[in-house]
């Protein structure tokens, strides 16, 4: 168990519809990440949190949006969603260190039909 | 930039194989490497990692060592079992922004 806690598992959705990702990091840790991984396909970086405020982003589409709140879990909207968005969505969190080792969630795997 | 670039996949090799999954990596600065493993169905996990040169981080048989003048981390098993048939993710940490950069993932598939 990394820690690191993902909801839902699983989510299917229609074409043109939005869904939230739920993310809660490893206690104490206090930057998030959010990652794609589509079938056969390496992880994309999409943004990155820390402590509330983004930190960096990747190759985040303008129809996805995400935040991270107080008590540091993070949420990731996709919107309009179209077929080509179905993957499996990662969060990982680590702590503000020089090592930046990364726990990583069991990941939301989103299909859009 | 910072970037990592690892061997294609897939990987096949038979059970009690030697394995080498190469990785190079450029990076300014003083990066801590890592190797990930992701097994079927789940997330990564962090299988070793380095924290500066010379170092040699080593788990579960697995052993890579950091390797400042060829700019390489390649991961090494001295013998593979079925159940390391997975998906290997080689990583930076860049210090200066400490975000995480990342290879494109090697499939190691174990016949047995």
């Amino acid at each position: 168990d990394s820690g690191v806690t993902q909801t839902p598992k699983h989510l299917i959705t229609a074409t043109g519809q939005r869904v939230t990702l739920r993310c809660s990091p490893r206690s104490g840790d206090l930057s998030v990440y959010w990652y794609q991984q589509s079938l056969d396909q390496g992880l994309q970086f999409l943004i990155q949190y820390y402590n509330g405020e983004e930190r960096a982003k990747g190759n985040i589409l303008e129809r996805f949006s995400a935040q991270q709140f107080p008590d540091l879990h993070s949420e990731l909207n996709l919107s309009s969603l179209e077929l080509g968005d179905s993957a499996l969505y990662f969060c990982a969190s680590t702590e503000q260190g020089l090592n930046t080792e990364a726990f990583f969630g069991q990941g939301t795997r989103l299909t859009v039909v | 930039g910072n970037s990592v670039t690892q061997m294609e996949g897939p990987v096949t090799l038979s059970e009690e194989a030697f394995l080498t999954i190469n990785c190079t990596y450029t990076a300014t600065g003083y990066p801590s490497l890592f190797w990930y493993v992701q097994y079927p169905g789940e997330g990564l996990q962090l299988l070793l990692k380095a924290t500066k040169a010379d170092d040699k981080g080593s788990n579960k048989g697995f052993e890579a060592t950091y390797r400042k003048e060829t700019t390489s981390f390649h991961l090494e098993k001295g013998s593979v079992q079925v159940s390391d048939s997975a998906v290997y993710f080689c990583a930076l940490s860049d210090k200066s922004n400490y975000q995480l950069i990342w290879g494109a993932g090697t499939k190691l598939i174990i016949k047995p």
